[in-house]
């Protein structure tokens, strides 16, 4: 069974640093999404950043960034020149190709301190 | 649509008592999923729905829970005899056929069995 595993339940970090959050996953597949969802205090899930496995480029978007080392199961979100507004549940996803089901962690709550 | 719709955004219930939670996907999504987020917990599939193709209910927890799609678009969500378990936010998304990496969620309904 595929699992996503978030060590980090909660983080806190000041305005304009940087914070790294940290996900391992663990598939026997080959083929497979990893993903960053943001969860404001709204509910609604907000993709962050996706990364194809076959891919060996790390996904950057603007501020955020993964680093996906797909040997050791691990995909990790950078978050630099962090903002106020970057305070969220922040949920790791996989997902195997093909498949139509997301598997999700248990999520880091970030809070940025002004 | 603009974005996928739940109604209502919450609903406190009887122990004992059933409910239908609404979601009303992305105008030309033929995809549609539906996830639970229990209290300081991950996303957890539940069901997923493809065009006319019978449904994914591989996520239900039990027989009380059932869902439907009628016309490919609107979808209900019902839980019958409701337990506090059940308390969760219950979340749906929608996408485009087979592309759930490109899913769009809604903002939840929270559901609290009193």
């Amino acid at each position: 069974a595929q699992t996503v595993t978030q060590s980090q339940p909660e983080m806190s970090v000041q305005e304009a640093e940087t914070v790294t959050l940290s996900c391992t996953y663990d598939t026997s597949e080959n083929n497979y999404y990893l993903f960053w969802y943001k969860q404001p205090p709204s509910r609604q899930m907000i993709l962050v950043i996706r990364q194809e496995a076959y891919k060996q480029q790390n996904a950057t978007e603007n501020r955020f960034s993964v680093n996906f080392q797909k040997a050791a199961k691990s995909f990790s979100l950078k978050i630099s020149d962090s903002q106020l507004g970057d305070t969220a549940m922040y949920f790791c996803a996989f997902t195997n190709q093909g498949a139509q089901k997301l598997v999700f962690g248990q999520g880091t709550r970030l809070t940025i301190n002004p | 649509g603009a974005g996928v719709s739940q109604s209502p955004s919450n609903k406190v219930t009887e122990k004992g008592k059933d409910v239908e939670l609404r979601c009303d996907p992305i105008s030309g999504h033929t995809a549609l999923y539906w996830y639970r987020q229990s209290l300081g917990q991950g996303l957890e599939f539940l069901i997923y729905f493809q065009g006319n193709s019978a449904p994914d209910k591989s996520g239900l927890p039990s027989d009380r829970f059932s869902a439907e799609r009628t016309g490919g678009s609107v979808s209900t969500l019902t839980i019958q005899r409701t337990q506090q378990e059940d308390s969760a936010v219950y979340l749906c998304a929608s996408s485009l056929v087979g592309a759930v990496t490109e899913a769009f969620f809604g903002q939840g309904t929270r559901l609290t069995v009193v």
